[in-house]
């Protein structure tokens, strides 16, 4: 069965860079039109989309917030990495990953990883 | 960028219907996505491609978009539909958004 866990530390100082790996496993990220997204959400708050890396490498990021983040994947060890550099309590927040069949045709985000609760503070 | 509007809140009492709509531009004419959220769970896919439940999701979730608005519908909604609601666009160029959520009360 399909299944993602997210893993990185849940506690980072402000100014550092932030460092997530989702582990997945039931699908490969070499099968054509698969991707992984990560999607983060502040205590109480709405879902925020951040990067998406689809199977052909081909990569998006948040406009909002592109030129702090680093998606990268490793399809040998079924591994998606996200860097989002100079944290901010503002970035404090449930981060996820989820798997996205395709990236047109509105399939939607169907499998998605528990989360992992980033706080940062000094 | 790329807005899509939720109510805050919905409250609909139980076997009745509920609607949760989600608002953006020309919104019909891209794919929605719909999410349940309960506290302390991730998010679940309930609708896709507007109108397209997944496997396992209760036929009493329907689903449409048109115009600028699309609406995920709850009809004879139980106590344990209660939770967040997420809809979500994909556009080749804004890529992912998510409508700020509706939290439906089943009271």
């Amino acid at each position: 069965q399909v299944t993602l866990r997210e893993s990185g530390p849940a506690l980072v100082k402000p100014t550092q860079t932030l460092t997530l790996t989702c582990t997945f496993s039931g699908f490969s990220l070499s099968t054509g039109s698969m991707c992984v997204s990560w999607i983060r959400q502040p205590p109480g708050k709405a879902l925020e989309w951040l990067a998406l890396i689809d199977w052909d490498n081909d990569i998006h990021y948040n406009a909002s917030l592109k030129t702090r983040l680093t998606i990268s994947k490793d399809t040998s060890k079924n591994q998606v990495v996200l860097a989002m550099t100079n944290m901010d309590p503002v970035d404090t927040a449930t981060y996820y990953c989820a798997r996205m069949t395709s990236m047109s045709g509105g399939v939607g985000f169907d499998y998605w990883g528990q989360g992992i609760l980033v706080t940062v503070s000094s | 960028s790329y807005e899509l509007t939720q109510p805050p809140s919905v409250s609909v009492s139980p076997g009745q219907t509920a609607s949760i709509t989600c608002s953006g531009d020309k919104l019909g004419h891209k794919y929605a996505c719909w999410y349940q959220q309960k506290p302390g769970q991730s998010p679940v896919l309930v609708m896709y491609q507007d109108s397209k439940r997944p496997s396992g999701i209760p036929e009493r979730f329907s689903g449409s978009n048109s115009g600028n608005t699309a609406t995920l519908t709850i009809s004879g909604t139980q106590a344990m539909d209660e939770a967040d609601y997420y809809c979500q666009v994909w556009d080749s160029s804004i890529h992912v958004v998510f409508g700020g959520g509706t939290k439906l009360t089943v009271l």
